[in-house]
């Protein structure tokens, strides 16, 4: 059964750094990986939708990479502002259907 | 395209009612899915749909009944609410064009 982890549970972080969260999968046989974007109250909106093939994906000031092998993604946020404050979940797709696991999700506070 | 949506956005209910959470996608996505989401434990899946006319039981189905009449509409209905059913029910769509997943904005349910 697959499971997803990320790492850390919470963040904080003063405006204008640069950071990683992390996201482990125990099963390499993956799909897809996507990140999403979680703000108090709300839905989830999707950052960057890597492919099993794909290495990275980027937008903007996102980037994440995917290492299947591993069972590792990274979602890298550079020049963090205040706005960027939200939860961060990953989730994967296996190959034997369409259903995704959901990792915890990391807090991040980016604090002015 | 208004995405999916689901209605209503908060309700309270008392143990042992029961009520249908609505939801509805404009995007002609064929699957779809209800999640619910607890603290410190990320999102499981209770039910999902491949197509209209076609429903099967996610990871926590007990307590919820699904029916895919329509590809547009996918509504959830608890049959006898019960205080463990309190949470955050979120629906999602799945475009197996871009592989990508598409929430709602949630409905924040409480059972007293």
């Amino acid at each position: 059964k697959q499971e997803v982890t990320q790492i850390p549970a919470a963040l904080s972080v003063p405006e204008g750094e640069n950071l990683v969260l992390n996201c482990s999968f125990t099963d390499s046989a993956i799909y897809n990986l996507q990140w999403f974007r979680q703000d108090p109250g709300k839905g989830l909106t999707s950052l960057l939708l890597i492919q099993s093939s794909q290495r990275e994906q980027t937008s903007g000031r996102l980037n994440a990479s995917l290492d299947k092998s591993s069972g590792r993604s990274t979602l890298y946020i550079a020049a963090s502002q205040p706005g960027d404050s939200a939860t961060y979940l990953c989730a994967v797709r296996d190959n034997y259907g369409q259903n995704f696991v959901f990792g915890p999700g990391t807090r991040l506070s980016v604090l002015p | 395209n208004a995405g999916v949506t689901q209605t209503p956005k908060f309700q309270v209910l008392k143990t042992g009612q029961s009520m249908t959470l609505q939801c509805a996608q404009d995007m002609n996505h064929e699957y779809m899915s209800w999640y619910r989401q607890d603290p410190g434990m990320g999102l499981r899946l209770i039910h999902y749909s491949v197509g209209a006319g076609i429903t099967d039981q996610g990871e926590v189905p007990n307590g919820y009944n699904v029916s895919r009449s329509t590809t547009e509409d996918f509504p959830l209905r608890l049959l006898s609410a019960a205080p463990s059913q309190t949470s955050v029910y979120f629906c999602a769509s799945f475009d197996s064009r871009t592989r990508g997943k598409y929430f709602g904005p949630g409905t924040r349910l409480t059972v007293t």
